[in-house]
C-alpha cells in the first residue's frame, strides 16, 4: 500500500524557472493538502481540495497554483519561483475533511519534497 | 482564530530521562487534538490523538491528555530513548469551522543522547 507519493525528493530551482510537484494517493480518499515547512517553523496550509474539481486556498497560497482532475492526483505548481520558496513541501490526503475516524490515521502525509530555489 | 503554542526547542535529554513538551492552544468550539511526530529525512507521522475533553491519547509509551480548562495537550514519556530523537508537532483540528484542516505548532526538536 503506497500511501501518499510525491515526486520529486529534492529539486534545485533557479530563480525564475517552473515546476511542478507531483502527488497521487492511492487510497481513494476525497481530500488533499499542500504544505510548506520553513526552517523551524511549523507547516503552512498552501492549497488543498475537497474532491476532484475542487480546490481552494489555504493560508499561503501566492506563487502557487493546483489542480485536481481526478481523484488519486493533485499537483503543485510553481510558475516563477523566487528564494522565498526554498522550503521542504508535504502533500496530504484524508478521507474526509469534516470527521474523525475512531482508529489510525487521519490524515497522511508524503515523505516531503526538499525544493531550493538559487 | 485557532492556533498552537508549543515549547521552543532544542530539547537534549539523556537516555531514560523523563520528557514533557508543552503545547497549549486557543480555539473556537472544541477541536481535536494531535500530537504528530517527524524523523529525519521523513514524512509526518501521526503519534497520537484526543478528540474530546479529558480524553488520553497513548501510542509507543507517548502520552497527552486533552485539557479543557487550561487549553493544554501537553505530551509525556516517561523513558526516553535515543530512537525518540525527532521533531514533535503539536496541532489541531477545529471542525467549527468552514472546513478542517490541521493548524500546527512551529515543532520542538528532541534530541536524545545514549
Amino acid at each position: 500500500n503506497a500511501g501518499v507519493t510525491q515526486t520529486p525528493k529534492f529539486r534545485i530551482l533557479k530563480i525564475g524557472q517552473s515546476m511542478t510537484l507531483q502527488c497521487t494517493q492511492d487510497m481513494n480518499h476525497n481530500y488533499m493538502y499542500w504544505y510548506r515547512q520553513d526552517p523551524g517553523m511549523g507547516l503552512k496550509l498552501i492549497y488543498y481540495s475537497v474532491g476532484a474539481g475542487i480546490t481552494d486556498k489555504g493560508e499561503v497560497p501566492n506563487g502557487y497554483n493546483v489542480s485536481r482532475s481526478t481523484t488519486e492526483d493533485f499537483p503543485l505548481r510553481l510558475e516563477l519561483a523566487a528564494p522565498s520558496q526554498t522550503s521542504v513541501y508535504f502533500c496530504a490526503s484524508s478521507p474526509t475533511g469534516t470527521a474523525i475516524t475512531l482508529s489510525g490515521n487521519t490524515i497522511y502525509f508524503g515523505e516531503g519534497s526538499w525544493l531550493t530555489v538559487v | 482564530g485557532n492556533s498552537v503554542t508549543q515549547m521552543e526547542g532544542p530539547v537534549t535529554l539523556s537516555e531514560e530521562a523523563f520528557l514533557t513538551i508543552n503545547c497549549t492552544y486557543t480555539a473556537t468550539g472544541y477541536p481535536s487534538l494531535f500530537w504528530y511526530v517527524q524523523y529525519p529525512g521523513e514524512g509526518l507521522q501521526l503519534l497520537l490523538k484526543a478528540t474530546k475533553a479529558d480524553d488520553k491519547g497513548s501510542n509507543k509509551g507517548f502520552e497527552a491528555t486533552y485539557r479543557k480548562e487550561t487549553t493544554s495537550f501537553h505530551l509525556e514519556k516517561g523513558s526516553v530513548q535515543v530512537s525518540d530523537s525527532a521533531v514533535y508537532f503539536c496541532a489541531l483540528v477545529n471542525y467549527g469551522g468552514s472546513q478542517g484542516n490541521l493548524i500546527f505548532g512551529k515543532g520542538t526538536k528532541l534530541s536524545v543522547k545514549p
